[in-house]
């Protein structure tokens, strides 16, 4: 499809179990980000990857949260020993932005996918 | 560090009127961009509208317009002529120039009666 994929769009995890969220981003998409979305909130950034390099990960909770993007496309966001705190939709965003800094009065629009749901038992 | 407030947690509407849903954000950089997103049952963020702080002109996308005054610092979304399938979430986002990330509000249920 032309959008960006995640899976799966359902988790439901025990207590201490660790997760692998998939997200998938519109091809030729150089900017990739990680949003948490918890229930009733807006969505708050977790981390961005430009190709393959993460630039950003000042968002991510706690060292048991670590995402990667290997070969600059798929990226994969892991959690570690989840607890109960880590429920949330996780949103996955990709930009054709290419430049960074220097982004015309403050960026491109970001695309989003559907997100995983997950519940942590 | 940016924020933005919206004060409306629901909105009603009647089919086929316009609706305004509110937005306030501060920011101490000068140059920034405000973006709308609906977000539907379903889940999925879908981005609706942009606005760059140097614009002069409000932006307009269909049926969506962007009331942006910007010494009050608001970014006002007008929906016109509003559907029943215009219910959903409504989420106010900004990011700085130079940035990337995104800082959204808590966002605004609108619900579209018929």
């Amino acid at each position: 499809g032309a959008g960006v994929s995640q899976s799966p769009r359902y988790k439901v995890a025990k207590r201490g179990q660790d997760v692998a969220l998939r997200c998938d981003p519109i091809s030729g998409h150089v900017s990739l980000f990680w949003y948490q979305q918890a229930l009733g909130q807006g969505p708050e950034f977790l981390t961005y990857f430009q190709n393959e390099a993460q630039l950003d990960k000042s968002g991510l909770p706690s060292d048991r949260f670590f995402a990667e993007r290997p070969e600059g496309s798929v990226s994969t966001l892991k959690i570690q020993r989840t607890q109960q705190e880590d429920s949330a939709v996780y949103l996955c965003a990709s930009s054709s932005m290419r430049d960074f800094p220097g982004q015309r009065y403050g960026g491109q629009p970001q695309h989003f996918g559907d997100g995983t749901r997950l519940s942590i038992l | 560090a940016q924020k933005i407030t919206q004060t409306q947690p629901g909105m009603f509407v009647q089919e086929k009127e316009a609706v305004t849903l509110d937005c306030t954000y501060d920011t101490s950089d000068p140059s920034y961009g405000l973006f709308w997103y609906k977000q539907p049952s379903s889940g999925e963020m879908i981005f609706l509208i942009y606005q760059g702080s140097y614009d002069q002109q409000n932006a307009t996308e269909g049926r969506y317009s962007l009331n942006f005054q910007k010494a009050r610092k608001s970014a006002n979304l007008v929906i016109s002529a509003s559907q029943l399938g215009d219910s959903a979430m409504y989420f106010c986002a900004m990011s700085a120039a130079f940035s990337y990330k995104l800082t959204f509000g808590k966002g605004t249920l609108l619900t579209v009666n018929p």
